[in-house]
């Protein structure tokens, strides 16, 4: 499978701490994206990395990519309840489709 | 208008019924998809149309057929499912650009074959 993994499976924190997931892939990519899906809704974007950054931010999210590695992380800072959600990588090789594939995701839980 | 929007919600279908599900945007995207996901798993990818053009089918069963009549509407005919079909159908759309750009989803039609 060319799915990529993420790790944790579940994260369970309190409100005000900071989360942090890893993606791992298996292609050469072009970019990286992240998403969060609440409980049985569409995904939402919430940043793209290209293969040539390193890091990224946006508001409280921090994004890492190694493309040696392979591997990206996601840090949340100073979380919310709102936070709780499920959040999953994206890629899309360099082969050029629009094949973009999941990883495994996270589900994040944020304790009030 | 960011929003991608898709008819129905929800749907329960017997295995001899032929359904549809609807997936519309008006943002200009030229792309759009059709995912299918199960409880606590990623979206699998399972249609994608490129200039209303049919570009990948990743094996899906001929019991789903997609349709795109126009560059805003984008269709799943649904015939003779089988329970193990039962899923949450996710729409998306892009602009144009092989995996350059963010994907905008639907809310989702969650779709449960009896």
């Amino acid at each position: 499978s060319q799915q990529g993994e993420e790790d944790p499976q579940a994260l369970s924190i309190q409100e005000g701490e900071n989360a942090t997931m890893n993606c791992s892939y298996k292609t050469s990519i072009n970019n990286l994206q992240w998403y969060r899906q609440n409980s049985g809704r569409g995904l939402v974007h919430l940043i793209l990395i290209r293969s040539n950054e390193r890091e990224k931010h946006s508001g409280r999210l921090r994004v890492t990519l190694d493309t040696s590695k392979k591997s990206s992380s996601l840090l949340i800072t100073a979380s919310r309840a709102a936070d709780t959600a499920s959040y999953f990588c994206a890629t899309v090789s360099t082969s050029g489709t629009y094949k973009y594939i999941f990883g495994t995701g996270t589900r994040l839980k944020v304790l009030a | 208008d960011t929003e991608v929007t898709q008819t129905p919600k929800h749907l329960v279908m017997g295995m001899t019924n032929k359904k549809s599900l609807k997936c519309e945007q008006h943002m200009g995207h030229r792309a759009m998809y059709w995912y299918k996901q199960k409880a606590k798993k990623p979206p699998e990818l399972m249609f994608v149309y490129s200039y209303e053009k049919l570009s990948i089918n990743e094996s899906v069963p001929s019991r789903f057929s997609p349709e795109c009549p126009n560059s805003s509407l984008l269709n799943l005919h649904l015939h003779a499912l089988q329970p193990e079909d039962s899923a949450l159908y996710l729409c998306a759309s892009s602009q144009v650009g092989t995996g350059t750009y963010e994907q905008f989803f639907g809310p989702g039609t969650r779709l449960t074959v009896l």
